[in-house]
C-alpha cells in the first residue's frame, strides 16, 4: 500500500521560502496519478494547493500560483513544495496526497502532515 | 472557483442513529467527460484526511458500507446510516470537476 510521508523545516520566517519534500514508499511515483498538497491552518479547512504528475506536468491554485512552485523527483521517488514569500497567513499543517484517477480523482492517500509555522 | 457550501456546521448524534450532511456547489459538477467529481473526506480528531466516497456515491477500498453518497448537478448528500463512537470528526465535501479543487467548509458530527 503506498505511503506518503512529509518532511522539512518546521519553522520559516516572514518573507523565506517554505520547502517541503514527500516521500513515496510503496508504489511507483511514476504511477498514473497526480500528486498533490494541501494545506490546513490551525483549527480551519482545508486549501489545495497544487498538483503534479509525474511527467512534471503541474496546476496550481491561482490564489498561490505565483509563489508556489511543485517539482518531482522520479529518481527519488518524491515530489516537493516551494512556496516563496511567506507570511503568518502561510502558518499550517501541510499535507501531501494522491490524486488518484482511478477513485474520480479522489485524493485516497494522506501523509501524517507536517506543521509549518511561519514567525521571525 | 467552485464555492463548495456544508450544512449543517455541526452535527450532534446519538449513536446508532443516523446522520446526513449536505453540501452545495455554487456551479454544476458535471465534467466535460459526464462524470461528477464529487467527494466526500473524513477528517479524525490529530488525524490527516481519508477518503471515504468519490464521484458522488462510490466508496473507497475499506470505507464502511454505512456510509453512502448521493446527489446531482450541484446537490449532495453524505449519509451515515448508523453512527458509531469511531464516526466522531469534521466531514468535507470536496470538487475536482474543475480547478483549483475545492472543498467545502467541514461539518462537525459529535456525539450527543
Amino acid at each position: 500500500q503506498v505511503q506518503l510521508q512529509e518532511s522539512g523545516p518546521g519553522l520559516v520566517k516572514p518573507s523565506g521560502t517554505l520547502s517541503l519534500t514527500c516521500a513515496v514508499s510503496g508504489g511507483s511515483i511514476s504511477s498514473s496519478n497526480w500528486w498533490s498538497w494541501v494545506r490546513q491552518p490551525p483549527g480551519k479547512g482545508l486549501e489545495w494547493i497544487g498538483e503534479i504528475y509525474h511527467s512534471g506536468s503541474t496546476n496550481y491554485n491561482p490564489s498561490l500560483k505565483s509563489r508556489v512552485t511543485i517539482s518531482v523527483d522520479k529518481s527519488k521517488n518524491q515530489f516537493s513544495l516551494k512556496l516563496s514569500s511567506v507570511t503568518a497567513a502561510d502558518t499550517a499543517v501541510y499535507y501531501c496526497a494522491i490524486c488518484r484517477a482511478a477513485a474520480g480523482r479522489g485524493l485516497g492517500r494522506w501523509g501524517q502532515g507536517t506543521l509549518v509555522t511561519v514567525s521571525s | 472557483d467552485i464555492v463548495m457550501t456544508q450544512t449543517p456546521l455541526s452535527s450532534p448524534v446519538t449513536l446508532g442513529q443516523p446522520a446526513s450532511i449536505s453540501c452545495r456547489s455554487s456551479q454544476s459538477l458535471v465534467h466535460s467527460d459526464g462524470n461528477t467529481y464529487l467527494s466526500w473526506l473524513q477528517q479524525r480528531p490529530g488525524q490527516p484526511p481519508r477518503l471515504l466516497i468519490y464521484k458522488i456515491s462510490n466508496r473507497f477500498s475499506g470505507v464502511p458500507d454505512r456510509f453512502s453518497g448521493s446527489g446531482a448537478g450541484t446537490d449532495f448528500t453524505l449519509k451515515i446510516s448508523r453512527v458509531e463512537a469511531e464516526d466522531v470528526g469534521v466531514y468535507y465535501c470536496m470538487q475536482a470537476t474543475q480547478f483549483p479543487l475545492t472543498f467545502g467548509g467541514g461539518t462537525k458530527v459529535e456525539i450527543k
